[in-house]
This record gives C-alpha cells, structure tokens and sequence, in this order.
C-alpha cells in the first residue's frame, strides 16, 4: 500500500498569512493527488484534485502542486474560515488518505 | 438537491452485523461510482470499498475484506454495506462518497455519515 505522510500534523497562522501544508507519498503517485478540508462535525470537502486542478466553487486563494511523491497545499491569504483539518488523498493504486493537518488560526 | 444520506448505524456487539445504506438523490445514480469510507473517532479517513455502477468491479480494503459485502440497487438509488464479523476497530463514522470525474477515485459529494460503535 501507498503511505501518505502530511506535515506539518498541526499549524497555527494569522488572517493573511500564506500557509503551506506538505504531503509526501512512500512511492511515486504521478498526479493522483487530490486535498480535503473537513470542518469539526462535517463531511470532507473536495479542494484539489489531480494535485493542481481546483475544484468548481473553491476560492481561489487554494491551490495544489507537486508530482511524483512531493505535493502541496497552498492558502495564499488565509481566512477565519478556513479553520479546519486538511487531507491529502492518493488515488493512484486504491486510495490512501494522510494522516490530517489541523489548521488553526491565531 | 443533489446528496446522499447514510443510515443503519448503532451500537453493537463484537462479533455482530450490521447493514448500513446510502440513499442518494438530485443525480443520476446509476451513472456514478460510490465508495464507503469511514473515519474513527478522532482520527483520519480510511478507504473501506467500491462497486462499479454495474456491480462488476468491486474492491474492498484488506482490513474488511471477507466481512464486508458492498451491493447496490440502481433502481432503487440506494448503496449498501453489509458489515458481519465486526470488531472493536470497525468503529468509526461511515460516509458514502461519489466518485465523478471519470476513473479517478477521489470524491466530490460525501453524505454526512453514520455512526457505527462496536462495544460490548
């Protein structure tokens, strides 16, 4: 099986700060590469998916990059919403999540 | 309004069966393919089972393998998982989620979930 490893586990940024969020993969996953956010008490939320392309509707301050076994998550201007636990997910051979970064804001 | 509601989950005994289902509505169901994947409590997302939208693919990981049975009926547009032999660490929040964009398998509607505990 795929092994996702995220880092950092946990993060704490200001409104405004750029955040970046690291997911590395045990073997080569090309671009089968997709992020999640889930809030407390909520359902995942697609963000990314084939590591760059942005889902309909997400804003445009996300966005993903990476190939291979090296990905990551960018919040260009971080927002009080966006409070939440962050995902990866390999979908190249089954599937395989990340361990979670949980994402606070001072 | 397109979602998807789970049901069936409870609290039960080792050893036991539960079937959960995944009702789906606002879409054409028997286009998609949907997944269960479940979340213990407090922890991450793991991958449980997938069937094709003419049930001729199924996969499922290798933690449930042989105990869970996943089925669906399109005329119905409901998917279920037939869960026997549960353990302690089957516990955890089960969420059906669709798969849209071709084969990929990652996930662009999820349900809210159920709630399965194995307890005694």
């Amino acid at each position: 099986d795929i092994q996702m490893t995220q880092s950092p586990s946990t993060l704490s940024a200001s409104v405004g700060d750029r955040v970046t969020i690291t997911c590395r993969a045990s073997q080569s996953v090309s671009t089968w590469l997709a992020w999640y956010q889930q809030k407390p008490g909520k359902a995942p939320k697609l963000l990314i998916y084939k590591a760059s392309s942005l889902e309909s509707g997400v804003p445009s301050r996300f966005s993903g990059s990476g190939s291979g076994t090296e990905f990551t998550l960018t919040i260009s201007s971080l927002q009080p919403d966006d409070s939440a636990t962050y995902y990866c997910q390999q979908f190249s051979s089954s599937c395989t999540f990340g361990q979670g970064t949980k994402l606070e804001i001072k | 309004q397109v979602q998807m509601v789970e049901s069936g989950g409870g609290v039960v005994q080792p050893g036991t069966s539960l079937r959960l289902s995944c009702a789906a509505s606002g879409f054409t169901f028997s286009s998609y393919t949907l997944h269960w994947v479940r979340q213990a409590p407090g922890k991450g997302l793991e991958w449980v089972a997938v069937m094709s939208p003419d049930g001729r693919l199924i996969y499922y990981a290798d933690s449930v393998k042989g105990r869970f049975t996943i089925s669906r009926a399109n005329s119905e547009n409901t998917q279920s998982l037939q869960m026997n032999s549960l353990r302690a660490e089957d516990t955890a929040l089960y969420y059906c989620a669709r798969q849209t964009y071709g084969n990929y398998w990652f996930f662009d509607l999820w349900g809210r979930g159920t709630l399965v505990t194995v307890s005694s």
